[in-house]
C-alpha cells in the first residue's frame, strides 16, 4: 500500500504566524485529502487537494486559511495561516490507496498553537 | 459524520473477550464503510472494509456487519488482545461518483481499552 510522509510530526507555534504541512507520497495517487483532527475529536474533511488546480474546500474551511498547493501526484502542502489557540489540532494527508482500495493516512502533524 | 464532543465512548473488555464497537452513518448515499484504528500519537489505520453490496465481510480476527436498514455498521474483534488497545473510526463515503468521490465522513469514535 501506499507510504506516506508527513512533515514535521509536531510543531508549537505563536500566534499570528504560519506553519506549512508537508505531504509526500511513495507512488502517484489521483486523489490526496487533508483532515483536521481536533482534541479528542473524530476526523473533519478541509480540503481535496487537486493536482493543476485549486483545491476543493468543504463547508467551513476556506483557502486564505488553509491554503493548498499539489504540484504533481507525490506531493502536497497545507498552510495553517494566521494561527491561534483553536487551530491546535492534528492535521492528517489521506490518499486514495489502489493498492488495496481505501485510503491511507500519513501519521499526522501534532500542532500546537500558544 | 462530524464529532460530537470532547468525549468518546469506552469500551473496556477482558484479554480474550469478543468485543463489538457499533457505529451509526448518517448518509443513506453512502457505499463504501471503513473501520480504522488510530492509537495514541498516530494516523488512523485500515482495518477492514465493506461495500453497501454486502453486508458481512471477515478478515483476520474483525468482522463489520453492514446494516443498510437502520444504517448501521458494527466491528466485532475476536479474541481481544492488549495490543488492540486503541480508538476506533467507522468511515463512510459514496464511490458512486460526483462530488462526494472518496470524501471520507467519520463517526465519532470509541475508545477500546484490553485489561490483561
Amino acid at each position: 500500500s501506499a507510504v506516506i510522509s508527513q512533515k514535521p510530526s509536531r510543531d508549537i507555534c505563536q500566534r499570528g504566524t504560519s506553519l506549512t504541512i508537508q505531504c509526500q507520497v511513495d507512488s502517484q495517487v489521483t486523489m490526496m485529502f487533508w483532515y483536521r483532527q481536533q482534541p479528542g475529536q473524530s476526523l473533519t474533511l478541509i480540503a481535496t487537494a487537486n493536482q493543476g488546480s485549486e483545491a476543493t474546500y468543504e463547508s467551513g474551511f476556506v483557502i486564505d486559511k488553509f491554503p493548498i498547493s499539489r504540484p504533481n501526484l507525490t506531493f502536497s502542502t497545507l498552510t495553517v495561516s494566521n494561527m491561534s489557540p483553536e487551530d491546535s489540532s492534528i492535521y492528517l494527508c489521506s490518499v486514495e490507496d489502489l493498492s488495496k482500495f481505501g485510503y491511507t493516512f500519513g501519521s499526522g502533524t501534532r500542532l500546537t498553537v500558544v | 459524520g462530524e464529532s460530537v464532543g470532547l468525549h468518546l465512548p469506552t469500551l473496556s473488555v477482558q484479554e480474550g473477550d469478543n468485543s463489538i464497537i457499533n457505529c451509526a452513518y448518517s448518509n443513506s448515499a453512502s457505499d463504501y464503510f471503513i473501520w480504522y484504528k488510530q492509537e495514541s500519537g498516530k494516523g488512523p489505520q485500515f482495518i477492514i472494509d465493506i461495500r453497501s453490496n454486502m453486508d458481512k465481510r471477515q478478515g483476520q480476527r474483525v468482522t463489520v456487519l453492514l446494516n443498510k436498514t437502520v444504517k448501521h455498521l458494527s466491528l466485532q474483534i475476536a479474541a481481544t488482545q492488549p495490543g488492540d488497545s486503541a480508538v476506533y473510526f467507522c468511515a463512510e463515503t459514496a464511490l458512486g461518483g460526483g462530488t462526494s468521490y472518496g470524501k471520507l465522513t467519520f463517526g465519532q469514535g470509541t475508545i477500546l481499552t484490553v485489561h490483561p
